[in-house]
């Protein structure tokens, strides 16, 4: 198992710029979510997903769209980036049990998305 | 408003030493994660706890729902353990808040 693939690494954009940052996983887990950290603050959630199909949004959604056609699959898209959305980028994802995930036992996290925005 | 709270922020110790972080929080959980983050930035699943104590190896993990705090332990501290520690609860919903993490140098 690879676990979460999360990339890339590193990014730069130019403000008003688009992109996509990836996540899979292949534990064929039920729930998987994003994150940033910025310094000085706990990672906050942007987007969740609880199966294929569903999305939801979290504490800070605002400039990023989702969507989960695939259970292995789950997508972040930056529509028009601005510098307030420098940050780390965490993609994370739990087996869960239907949507009660956050009895798991473990939560696996991607290693990470550096991204730099001009 | 932060809903978890950590403390200390920044702890130091010498190789050997026990280590105690904490962790309160002000909402009704449904259970709290311990995060280990590597300083290389990734982030790793320590504990899962709704109730007692849990221990893995030189880590022990406690919680007192009655009084909303959470405590991780380390005993025989390690150069290695050097990272940051985070603190995260799980809401009756789909949603964690995470503490700000718990920066921890053990040194030889």
């Amino acid at each position: 198992n690879a676990g979460v693939t999360q990339t890339p690494k590193f990014q730069v954009l130019k403000t008003g710029q688009s992109m996509t940052l990836q996540c899979a996983q292949d534990m064929n887990h039920e729930y998987m979510s994003w994150y940033r950290q910025d310094p000085g603050m706990g990672l906050r959630l942007i987007h969740y997903s609880v199966g294929a199909g569903i999305t939801d949004q979290g504490e800070v959604p605002n400039g990023y769209n989702v969507s989960r056609s695939t259970t292995e699959d789950f997508p972040l898209r930056l529509l028009s980036a601005a510098p307030s959305q420098t940050s780390v980028y965490f993609c994370a994802s739990s087996p869960g049990l239907g949507a009660s995930w956050w009895g798991s036992e473990k939560l696996f996290f991607g290693s990470g998305t550096q991204l730099s925005v001009l | 408003k932060n809903e978890v709270e950590q403390s200390p922020q920044n702890l130091t110790a010498q190789e050997g030493e026990f280590i105690t972080i904490n962790c309160s929080y002000s909402v009704g959980i449904s259970a709290l994660h311990w995060l280990q983050q590597h300083p290389g930035g990734g982030i790793v699943s320590l504990f899962m706890l709704s109730s007692g104590k849990k221990k893995h190896g030189r880590l022990i993990a406690t919680i007192n729902i009655q009084e909303k705090h959470s405590s991780l332990h380390i005993t025989a501290s390690h150069p290695r353990d050097s990272a940051v520690y985070i603190c995260a609860v799980a809401l009756t919903g789909n949603q964690f808040y995470f503490g700000t993490g718990t920066s921890l140098t053990v040194i030889p």
